[in-house]
């Protein structure tokens, strides 16, 4: 039971390059939730997934696609990176969709854009 | 909508004395309240939660938890603090009733002395 599992670890891109993040879990959890991370902002939420085929934005969206081809894959895409998304980018899934789920995290992966 | 203030950006103590970290949320009701734990390099892991009953909340790794109503917080504490507790630690707060994505902190990071 790998639980949340993200890659690439780190990834160094430069402006303009694309890439596709990717997210699997093995906890057939019907939720998953893409969140950057940027020093003295905590998490924030982009995108997130009811269920497989279903995407819905988060609070910081722009810049970012993501799909929900599979149950246990959640993918995060930057079609033109900028540096200003140069970030540490986790990964979450619930069982639920309610206050009190508990969410469970990625190792993250670290993009940095030149 | 919910939010969260975690006042303090960086707390340091030194091995083996007590911990408190603080959490404040605004929210018209009761809500879910969480703490996660950030170790160096990983995802977020869950360190304890409310949602009902008894205020003092008992986490992993020794860790505990008041919700206090009156002043809308919820903060953390260890009676005494080991190496490894180190890391960032975030407060996040779920709304009560329909679908709500839990809303974190900016994080404090604990520095322990040895």
């Amino acid at each position: 039971n790998a639980g949340v599992t993200q890659t690439p670890k780190f990834r160094v891109l430069k402006t303009g390059q694309s890439m596709t993040l990717l997210c699997a879990q093995d906890m057939n959890h019907e939720y998953m939730y893409w969140y950057r991370q940027d020093p003295g902002m905590g998490l924030r939420l982009i995108h997130y997934s009811v269920g497989e085929g279903t995407t819905a934005k988060g609070e910081v969206p722009d810049g970012y696609n993501v799909s929900r081809l599979k149950k246990q894959n959640f993918l995060l895409g930057l079609e033109s990176a900028a540096p200003s998304q140069t970030s540490v980018y986790f990964c979450a899934s619930s069982k639920a969709l309610t206050g009190l789920e508990t969410q469970y995290f990625g190792p993250g992966t670290r993009l940095l854009v030149l | 909508a919910q939010s969260v203030t975690q006042p303090d950006i960086h707390i340091t103590v030194s091995e083996g004395a007590s911990l408190e970290l603080r959490c404040n949320y605004s929210y018209g009701a009761t809500p879910y309240l969480f703490w996660y734990v950030q170790s160096p390099g990983q995802g977020l892991q869950l360190l304890l939660k409310y949602f009902s009953g008894d205020t003092l909340v008992q986490g992993i790794k020794g860790f505990e938890a008041e919700f206090k109503r009156s002043q809308s917080s919820f903060n953390l504490r260890k009676p005494s603090v080991h190496w490894s507790d180190a890391a960032e630690y975030f407060c996040a707060v779920g709304a009560r009733g329909g679908s709500y994505i839990p809303t974190f902190g900016r994080g404090t990071s604990l520095i322990v002395h040895p």
